[in-house]
């Protein structure tokens, strides 16, 4: 069964610091990832996907998440965080086949500090 | 375009009442998907559609939970009786299956509190 693991449930960071926040991944082919953010009230919002090539994956907002094979990892990265980045941010994997079943990490809650 | 539209933003009950939430994907989309989120749980998924068809409901709690979606504009998901452990946000979310893109659009949630 596939699993995704955020070790981090809350993390702060003061603006304009670059962030990492992580992700692992269990899945038996190759997965689909994805990272997803959720501002307070609101749905989530797809931010970057990872399918195949380029192991380096650019969104929207400047993020970028790097796929690490060998580790099962797919953080999530910003070199300069902004306060309207202090989010909820979940990681998902999904099968690179069949029907899209997307199975959701427990979230990482960003807090910003100025 | 419009995005996912669910209704009610807001529920509040009392133990024992039926509730419904519903949910208009976007239009073209032909995957549909309920999720209920909570602190201690996080975004679980309850149910898939796939063109209309309940693929896999194994994350509906128990047989109080039931959802449909009759056609491809529209979904309920119905708790009878509700109770206070079902209180949570429940998000609808559909995705155009397209080259299994993945990309699910979330609705703004359902916050059902359960007395």
């Amino acid at each position: 069964a596939q699993s995704v693991t955020q070790p981090d449930i809350h993390i702060t960071v003061s603006e304009g610091a670059s962030l990492e926040l992580r992700c692992n991944y269990s899945y038996g082919a190759t997965p689909y990832l994805f990272w997803y953010v959720q501002s307070p009230g609101q749905g989530l919002q797809l931010l970057l996907k990872y399918f195949s090539g380029d192991t380096l994956v650019q969104g929207i907002k400047g993020f970028e998440a790097e796929f690490k094979r060998s580790q099962s990892s797919f953080n999530l990265r910003k070199p300069s965080v902004h306060w309207s980045d202090a989010a909820e941010y979940f990681c998902a994997v999904g099968p690179s086949g069949g029907y899209q079943k997307v199975t959701f990490g427990i979230g990482t809650k960003l807090q910003v500090i100025p | 375009d419009a995005g996912v539209i669910q209704s009610p933003r807001h529920e509040v009950t009392e133990m024992g009442q039926e509730v419904t939430l519903r949910c208009k994907p976007i239009s073209g989309h032909n995957s549909l998907f309920w999720y209920r989120q909570t602190m201690m749980r996080g975004l679980e998924l309850l149910i898939y559609f796939n063109n209309n068809v309940p693929i896999d409901d194994s994350g509906m709690p128990e047989d109080r939970f039931s959802a449909k979606m009759p056609n491809a504009s529209f979904s309920t998901l119905k708790i009878q009786p509700s109770e206070p452990r079902d209180s949570a946000v429940y998000f609808c979310a559909s995705s155009s299956g397209q080259g299994l893109s993945g990309e699910l659009f979330f609705g703004e949630g359902s916050r059902l509190t359960v007395l």
